[in-house]
């Protein structure tokens, strides 16, 4: 089965900070690649699909890139509001494997 | 507006049996392939299984096979979760998720119902 591998785990970032975050599989996946947020004590909501595409109603400085193996999401200016765990899920085929999460605090 | 709403989650004995139900509103149910995603307390988000608009195909994560199955009634815009064998690893928030009409992704969520397995 492929692997999904985020990085960092865990970071903590100023308000107004570019924040990158790293997901890795294991073998290529092409487009199929999707972004989660999840913050405190809610549902998981999707932010980011086939890679690139934001969901509507998502701001537009959460911003995604990549293909095959390596894929990155970016929060161009940090908000409070932003304060999450961030997942990423592969959803080509069966599993629909997770990464491990990262989690954005505010320095 | 979509609605998810999930329930039957409970504290169960390890080796017992639980059945999960997501209601579902708001779209054409049979259209659309749904998910089961858990979380186990203080961890990330585990993947467990999914099933097609018609409920032809269905697909689990390796824990969960041969003691899980995934299934809907489509008259009835239900999901269903028959969780057998019960371990103490199983102790999650299970949500129900409905992909997007043409890709995997899960574009809604439901609450979420907490399974506690413990003696």
């Amino acid at each position: 089965d492929i692997q999904m591998t985020q990085s960092p785990s865990s970071l903590s970032a100023s308000v107004r900070d570019r924040v990158t975050i790293t997901c890795r599989a294991s073998q290529g996946i092409g487009n199929y690649l999707a972004w989660y947020q999840q913050t405190p004590g809610k549902v998981p909501k999707v932010l980011i699909y086939a890679a690139s595409t934001l969901q509507s109603g998502v701001p537009s400085r959460f911003s995604g890139s990549g293909s095959g193996t390596d894929f990155t999401l970016t929060i161009s200016s940090l908000q409070p509001e932003d304060v999450a765990t961030y997942y990423c899920q592969k959803y080509n085929s069966a599993p629909l494997t997770f990464g491990g999460g990262t989690k954005v605090e505010i320095k | 507006e979509v609605q998810l709403l999930e329930s039957g989650g409970n504290l169960v004995q390890p080796g017992g049996s639980l059945r999960l139900s997501c209601a579902a509103s708001g779209f054409t149910f049979n259209n659309y392939a749904m998910s089961w995603v858990r979380q186990a307390p203080g961890k990330g988000l585990e993947w467990v299984s999914t099933i097609s608009g018609s409920g032809g195909s269905t697909y689990y994560t390796d824990s969960v096979k041969g003691r899980i199955s995934v299934s809907r009634d489509n008259s009835k815009n239900t999901l269903y979760l028959q969780m057998d064998s019960l371990r103490a690893e199983d102790t999650a928030v299970y949500y129900c998720a409905k992909s997007d009409r043409y890709m995997f992704y899960l574009e809604h969520w439901g609450q979420g119902t907490l399974v506690t397995v413990s003696s």
